[in-house]
């Protein structure tokens, strides 16, 4: 199958610094990737749907100006959560749609444990 | 109310047993499709099987078999000869409308299955 990768897997960071974590579809295209947010036991909350070359659509409750999200090509997207506080720590997940879908399935990538002390 | 429910938080299997976790969902739209995704406690989403409002079957894939029944708004996953390995958290999700390309998913709250040896 396809695969999603991101980057970093985890980090750290300071109360108030910047964190950009990067999601890449490695051997497929996607127009769309979805960015997800979890926090410990609990389900995948959609926060954004990432579009090639337009801006991204962000769900309700979701700050746009915290968590900025950029499409730049049809293998990267790109979520920074800006000026970071405790309760951002979560897990990231992002997934892709291939371009040309073989079907169905979204592929979701590894996930990004971000811990803000 | 929600879209996607999954009632049972916890289940403890016996290993080789067969094991029924219960989904049901909400939508108003006549096309949609139904996912199962398992998230072992590495945190990966990896996907186990699909069902599209339209298809007349219940899908399989290997163990797993996804019992579809519309008119009850239910997609239960069965795994069948239960493996210590499928030991994790296992979530039910919906892709309301036709398969375009870009739509969404809403996850359910998540099942944590245990098997027991």
């Amino acid at each position: 199958g396809a695969v999603v990768s991101q980057h970093p897997s985890r980090v750290i960071c300071k109360s108030g610094t910047s964190v950009k974590i990067e999601c890449r579809s490695l051997d497929f295209q996607a127009t769309t990737m979805f960015w997800y947010r979890q926090f410990p036991k609990q389900s995948l909350m959609l926060m954004a749907t990432s579009n090639e070359g337009s801006k991204a659509t962000y769900e309700q409750g979701v700050e746009k100006d915290k968590f900025l999200i950029n499409h730049a090509s049809l293998t990267l997207s790109t979520l920074t959560v800006t000026s970071a506080h405790p309760e951002d720590s979560s897990f990231y997940i992002c997934s892709a749609r291939d371009l040309a879908p073989r079907g169905y399935e979204q592929y979701f990538g590894p996930g990004t444990r971000l811990t803000v002390t | 109310a929600q879209k996607i429910t999954q009632t049972q938080p916890g289940m403890f299997v016996q290993e080789k047993e067969a094991v029924t976790l219960d989904c049901t969902y909400d939508t108003s739209d006549q096309s949609y499709g139904l996912f199962w995704y398992k998230q072992p406690s590495s945190g990966e989403m990896i996907f186990l099987i699909y069902q599209g409002s339209y298809d007349e079957q219940n899908a399989t894939e290997g163990r797993y078999s996804l019992n579809f029944q519309k008119a009850r708004k239910s997609a239960n996953l069965v795994i069948s000869a239960s493996q210590l390995g499928d030991s994790a958290m296992y979530f039910c999700a919906m892709r309301e409308g036709p398969n375009f390309g870009n739509e969404k998913l809403t996850f359910g709250t998540g099942t944590r299955l245990t098997i027991i040896p």
